[in-house]
């Protein structure tokens, strides 16, 4: 079992829709979780970072995390053709005895928001 | 404005030779990270490094070489011993490997073996 997980889509949904993405993570010690959004050919872009437990808005973007099912989503109100890339959820994951932090990255959902 | 900057955009190399690609930062963070993406497969840690002048091994470090010389710049250089070359390379950094903050990508570089 993987570590991050997320369904790679595609998602199609109409411009206007609330889109909802989802990752599950299977180590209960995550405590920090980010949100990315990439586009064909582009570097990954930070949309939100998050700790434990509970909701964290930003304009248009919503994060999500829920310790007790180890579910973290990402909702996007009013969608946008722009808004079509591929989304990525990751987490620092847990200290190694090295004291390093190896990220842990999902394999993307792409989303297409039409027209 | 402060950044990754990853050079070049488009990298075309021939069996058996040895590549370098760049990476700069300006955003004063410790850490670096180099990783691979492959269609399907996700991002894939090649090396990271916490503190100038020392760098660890990722998941799929065979094949690939990098230096730390000045906090500012990783470099990774593709050998003619990784196989498999052709793929999205991005540079990361956070504040610091310790802490687990925020990690920022570069554009990447995208690598083609003819």
């Amino acid at each position: 079992q993987k570590e991050v997980e997320q369904d790679p889509g595609p998602l199609s949904v109409p411009e206007g829709a609330i889109v909802s993405l989802n990752c599950t993570y299977s180590n209960s010690a995550f405590q920090y979780f980010m949100w990315y959004r990439q586009y064909s050919r582009k570097g990954p872009e930070l949309l939100m970072y998050t700790y434990s437990s509970g909701n964290k808005e930003d304009g248009r973007f919503t994060a999500q995390v829920d310790k007790s099912s180890k579910y973290i989503s990402l909702f996007i109100r009013d969608s946008q053709p722009s808004d079509s890339a591929t989304y990525l959820c990751a987490s620092p994951g847990t200290m190694a005895t090295s004291g390093t932090y190896k990220y842990i990255f999902g394999t993307g959902t792409r989303l297409k928001v039409l027209a | 404005d402060g950044g990754i900057t990853q050079s070049p955009k488009y990298l075309f190399r021939k069996e058996g030779q040895n590549v370098t690609l760049s990476c700069e930062q300006n955003l004063n963070h410790d850490a670096m990270y180099w990783y691979r993406q492959d269609p399907g497969q996700g991002l894939r840690l090649i090396y990271y490094s916490q503190i100038v002048n020392d760098f660890q091994k990722g998941d799929i470090a065979e094949g690939y070489s990098v230096s730390r010389e000045k906090k500012e710049s990783f470099p990774l250089t593709v050998t003619s011993a990784q196989k498999n070359p052709t793929a999205f390379y991005l540079c990361a950094s956070s504040k610091g490997v310790y802490s687990g903050n925020e990690q920022f990508f570069g554009p990447g570089t995208r690598l083609t073996v003819l």
